[in-house]
Parts: C-alpha cells; sequence; structure tokens
C-alpha cells in the first residue's frame, strides 16, 4: 500500500511555462485534495474533489485546474506559471474524516 | 468564516518538561478538531482527532467548545517530539482548514 504518492518531488518552472502535478492514491478515498503551502503559512486549499468525476473549487483556485476521471489519479495543472506559484504542493486523500498526505511537491517558478 | 488560530510559531522547551501548543478556533457549527504531525523530511500525518479521545505519543487534547480551543499537550517533552505541528478543523467531513503550524523544539 503506498498511500498517496506525487511526482515530481522538485520543479523549477520559467514564467508561463505550464506543468502539471501528478496525484495517486491506491486506498480508493473517494475524497482528494490539493494544498498549497507557503513559508510560514499553514495549508490553503486549491481545489478538491468528492470523487471521479466532481470538483470543487477550495480557498485559492486561481492559475489552477484539476481534473478526476479515476478515483485514483487528482492531478494539479498550472497553465501559465508566475512567481507566485512558488510553493510546495501537498495532496492528499482523506476517509472517516482523516487526511492522508503524500510527500509534496516543491515548485520554483523564477 | 471557518478559522483556525495558532498563536506561535516557534516553541522551545527542554526535554522533560510540559509542553503545550495553542489552537483556537472559530466555527459556528460543532467542527471535528484534529492535531496532523510533521517531522522532519517526514509528511505530514494525523496525531490525533478529539471525537477518539485518545492518548498518542503522550500527547492528549481537549476540545473546549466554551473557549473554542483544541491545545495539545504533553506532560514530559522528548527529543523526538520536535515537528511541525498543525491544528485542523472539519466541517460537513469533507472541508478541512488548517492552521499555520507550531514548530516546536524540544533542547537537550
Amino acid at each position: 500500500n503506498a498511500g498517496v504518492t506525487q511526482t515530481p518531488k522538485f520543479r523549477i518552472l520559467k514564467i508561463g511555462q505550464s506543468m502539471t502535478l501528478q496525484c495517486t492514491q491506491d486506498m480508493n478515498h473517494n475524497y482528494m485534495y490539493w494544498y498549497r503551502q507557503d513559508p510560514g503559512m499553514g495549508l490553503k486549499l486549491i481545489y478538491y474533489s468528492v470523487g471521479a468525476g466532481i470538483t470543487d473549487k477550495g480557498e485559492v483556485p486561481n492559475g489552477y485546474n484539476v481534473s478526476r476521471s479515476t478515483t485514483e489519479d487528482f492531478p494539479l495543472r498550472l497553465e501559465l506559471a508566475a512567481p507566485s506559484q512558488t510553493s510546495v504542493y501537498f495532496c492528499a486523500s482523506s476517509y472517516s474524516g482523516t487526511q492522508y498526505f503524500g510527500p509534496g511537491t516543491r515548485l520554483l517558478v523564477l | 468564516a471557518q478559522r483556525v488560530t495558532q498563536p506561535e510559531k516557534l516553541l522551545s522547551v527542554f526535554k522533560g518538561a510540559p509542553v503545550e501548543l495553542k489552537c483556537n478556533y472559530s466555527y459556528s457549527g460543532s467542527p471535528e478538531l484534529f492535531w496532523y504531525v510533521q517531522y522532519s523530511r517526514q509528511r505530514l500525518q494525523l496525531l490525533l482527532r478529539h471525537i477518539s479521545r485518545e492518548s498518542i505519543k503522550g500527547f492528549t487534547a481537549d476540545l473546549n467548545k466554551g473557549e473554542t480551543s483544541f491545545h495539545l499537550k504533553k506532560p514530559f517533552a522528548q527529543e523526538e517530539d520536535s515537528a511541525m505541528y498543525y491544528c485542523a478543523l472539519t466541517y460537513y467531513g469533507q472541508n478541512f482548514v488548517f492552521g499555520p503550524g507550531t514548530r516546536l523544539s524540544v533542547l537537550p
């Protein structure tokens, strides 16, 4: 049981580039989440999904898109990277009120 | 709006001393409260949740609805307790709000 996995671990992007952060869970959880964590700050919810085919915006969705075609996968897309998107991104799934986190992706936009 | 505050960014205590990490929340309904912990080079993981009323690694937390607090306590801190601690609440069972975190440093 790998739990929640994220790729890549670290990425440097140039302003205006696009990329997809991958997130996969093998626990068959319906709920999945994307957070960003800026230095010295708490986690801020970007998007979440309550099941395959259903996604909804969180607190800070601007500049991001998500899709949920399967229960396992919940990729996060950055279309036009901006320096303000430099952060650590965490994917999580939840079951019975408990969240299970991935190891995070550190993104630097220059 | 739902909000979680943790007033201390950094808390340093000596090994064997008691430790209390503060957490206050604002929510008009009946939230469920959690403490998550992130040890160095590890992912965030659940430490405890208020409904289970457990003691995990010697830590306990009591929900005080009158003071809207959920402080985390341990009577004797250990060096391996050094980590980032996040207080969080969930409402409707699927929406989570995290506090900014407190870094606990246990000194030898």
